[in-house]
This record gives C-alpha cells, sequence and structure tokens, in this order.
C-alpha cells in the first residue's frame, strides 16, 4: 500500500532556530497536509497544499507541495517553546478525506 | 469552528469485554467519518471509513468483525471493539468530514484505550 517516508524523526533545537522537515512518498498524492499533535490530543491541521509546486505560509510555518506529487516538506521559522510536539504530514490521493499518514517527527526546543 | 467529539477520552477494560467508543460532529453533518488506530511513538493508521447509512469500509488487515463500526446517523459514528484483548491497546482517533476539502476535515481528541 502507499507510504509516506517523514525525516527526520525527532529533532531538538534552540529556541529561535529554524526547523525543517520532510516526505516522500511513492505514489502521486492530490494533496498535501502538515497536521501538529499534542500528547493525548488528535492532529490539528496547519497548512493543506493543494497543487504542485504550491507554496503556502501560516504564520512562522512554510509548505511546499513537489512539483513531481511525491513529496513536501514544512519549515518552520524562529522556533518558540510551543511548537514542540509531533508534526505529521499526510496525503490525500483522491480528495477523499482518506488520509495516509507519515511516521512523525517529534520537536523538541530548548528555551 | 467545527469540532468533533469523541467518548470516552479514555476507557480500561478486562481482557474479553467490548467497548464502544463514539465519534460526534457537533455542529456539522458528516456523511463520511474515519476511524484511526495509533500505537506508542507511531502514526496514525487507518482502520476504516465509515459511511452514513451504509457498510463500513475496511483497511486491508482490519478485522471487521472485531472493530463494528455503525454510523447510523449524519452526526455520530461509533467503533465498538469486541472481545478486546491487551493488544488492542491503543490511541483511536476519529475524523470526520464536514465538505470538500482538507479545512472540511476534523479530528476528534482521541481515545485511549487500555485492555488489562
Amino acid at each position: 500500500g502507499q507510504q509516506l517516508n517523514q525525516s527526520p524523526q525527532s529533532m531538538f533545537i534552540q529556541e529561535g532556530e529554524d526547523v525543517s522537515m520532510n516526505c516522500t512518498s511513492s505514489s502521486i498524492f492530490n494533496t498535501w497536509l502538515w497536521y501538529k499533535q499534542d500528547p493525548g490530543e488528535g492532529p490539528v491541521l496547519l497548512i493543506a497544499l493543494y497543487k504542485a509546486g504550491e507554496l503556502t505560509s501560516n504564520g512562522r510555518l512554510t509548505a511546499q507541495f513537489g512539483t513531481t506529487r511525491k513529496d513536501s516538506f514544512l519549515n518552520i521559522s524562529a522556533s518558540i517553546p510551543s511548537d514542540v510536539g509531533i508534526y505529521f504530514c499526510a496525503g490525500d490521493s483522491g480528495n477523499t478525506g482518506k488520509l495516509i499518514f507519515g511516521q512523525g517527527t517529534t520537536l523538541q526546543v530548548k528555551p | 469552528g467545527a469540532v468533533v467529539s469523541q467518548h470516552p477520552s479514555w476507557v480500561i477494560c478486562k481482557s474479553g469485554t467490548s467497548v464502544k467508543i463514539e465519534c460526534r460532529s457537533l455542529d456539522f453533518q458528516a456523511t463520511t467519518m474515519f476511524w484511526y488506530r495509533q500505537f506508542p511513538k507511531q502514526s496514525l493508521m487507518l482502520m476504516a471509513t465509515s459511511n452514513e447509512g451504509s457498510k463500513a469500509t475496511y483497511e486491508q488487515g482490519v478485522e471487521k468483525d472485531k472493530f463494528l463500526i455503525n454510523h447510523a446517523s449524519l452526526t455520530l459514528s461509533t467503533l465498538t471493539v469486541t472481545s478486546a484483548h491487551p493488544e488492542d491497546s491503543s490511541f483511536y482517533i476519529c475524523s470526520a468530514r464536514g465538505g470538500y476539502g482538507a479545512e472540511k476535515l476534523f479530528f476528534g481528541s482521541g481515545t485511549q484505550l487500555s485492555v488489562l
């Protein structure tokens, strides 16, 4: 079945630093999504990407939909302690709402 | 914003018993809901797609007789874990689709199931 490879698995950074994480897939997705999950909670949508090559920002977050439609990256600039959490990429091949998730990137920010 | 309520938020049960988890869309109608399972430090794995008024569609490897899904109304889907065993202990999360696009897809807050 479809799989998403997300890296890095974890990051430990200093407050104020920029962060980058990415996802790759063996197959094409029509929609790429980035979520943040706090412990014991459901994921919350950060950014949605619908077009190949699209670059979208949400505050300090920027994400891009790869031109091949098989990859995406998420950047977080000037990290702050509340950025701590697990970040997941997700793909939707047919805009059905049926999502395939990456393995997650655990982010820790040192004040 | 739209809210999806999941209940209970956590449950502990004895091995062999059944547990029902509810997923409700509070301020929108959802013809389609999804159920995911997440083991500690792992990703969300799609278990099944729940369609209002019809049978659920299960992903490969998910036992439909063990994980019973009922989507009896446009605002409620239930997942029943039958004859639960310790290996069923996991975090179960639902999502509900209120329209087209990712911005119309909302996740519940999850249910932590622990089977003793």
